[in-house]
């Protein structure tokens, strides 16, 4: 069965473009999540999707979206780039509910704003 | 909003000692989910776990529902065990992570 998969795997944007990630989760998996990882602040939630409906939003602003199709895969937007939102951002699936289902990570976007 | 709270935040240790890494959080929680992110980036979710103990392999996990506690040990750690171990309250909220160091 294939991992999760984040593309693309690295971008150089800079100050106010947008900016749109992607993931496809694993087979049969229905619920998303999106991270923000920088050396600052480590991990943060970002938000969580599941059957193509919005169930979890972490404290970040709204230039920052999401959304999920029919097929479960996400993207997230980010416009208004700022030097601030470099970071790792990574994706996760799971089967059911991320908070209480085992979450598979996939690589990550490494995202760098100049 | 829950604080989560790791410690410690480095640690080097010899191969074979035993490892505890400590997680508190504040507020009630439906599970616990610990984490283990080598360098270059890659996450894999190791324990996901909302009452008592799991085990797998040399890797155990421990959570105190009442005292809002989990504890992640290893046990004849080995240089390949060297990572950041991180905990999340729920998945939403994480640790700071732990940055551990086995030498041979």
């Amino acid at each position: 069965k294939a991992g999760v998969t984040q593309t693309p795997r690295y971008l150089i944007k800079t100050r106010g473009q947008q900016v749109t990630l992607s993931c496809s989760p694993i087979s049969g998996h229905r619920s998303v999540s999106w991270y923000q990882q920088t050396p600052g602040q480590g991990l943060q939630f970002l938000f969580e999707y599941f059957s193509e409906t919005q169930r979890n939003k972490g404290n970040f602003p709204g230039r920052f979206s999401g959304r999920q199709f029919s097929n479960s895969r996400s993207e997230m937007n980010v416009s208004t780039l700022e030097l601030g939102d470099s970071a790792l951002y990574l994706c996760a699936s799971s089967l059911h509910e991320s908070s209480t289902d085992t979450q598979y990570f996939g690589p990550g976007t490494r995202l760098t704003v100049l | 909003k829950n604080e989560v709270e790791q410690s410690p935040q480095n640690l080097t240790a010899q191969e074979e000692e035993f490892i505890t890494i400590n997680c508190s959080y504040s507020v009630g929680i439906s599970a616990l989910h610990w984490l283990q992110q080598h360098p270059g980036g890659g996450i894999v979710s190791l324990f996901m776990l909302s009452s008592g103990k799991k085990k797998h392999g040399r890797l155990i996990a421990t959570i105190n529902i009442q005292e809002k506690h989990s504890s992640l040990h290893i046990t004849a750690s080995h240089p390949r065990d060297s990572a950041v171990y991180i905990c999340a309250a729920d998945g939403l909220t994480f640790g700071k992570g732990t940055h551990l160091i086995i030498q041979p």
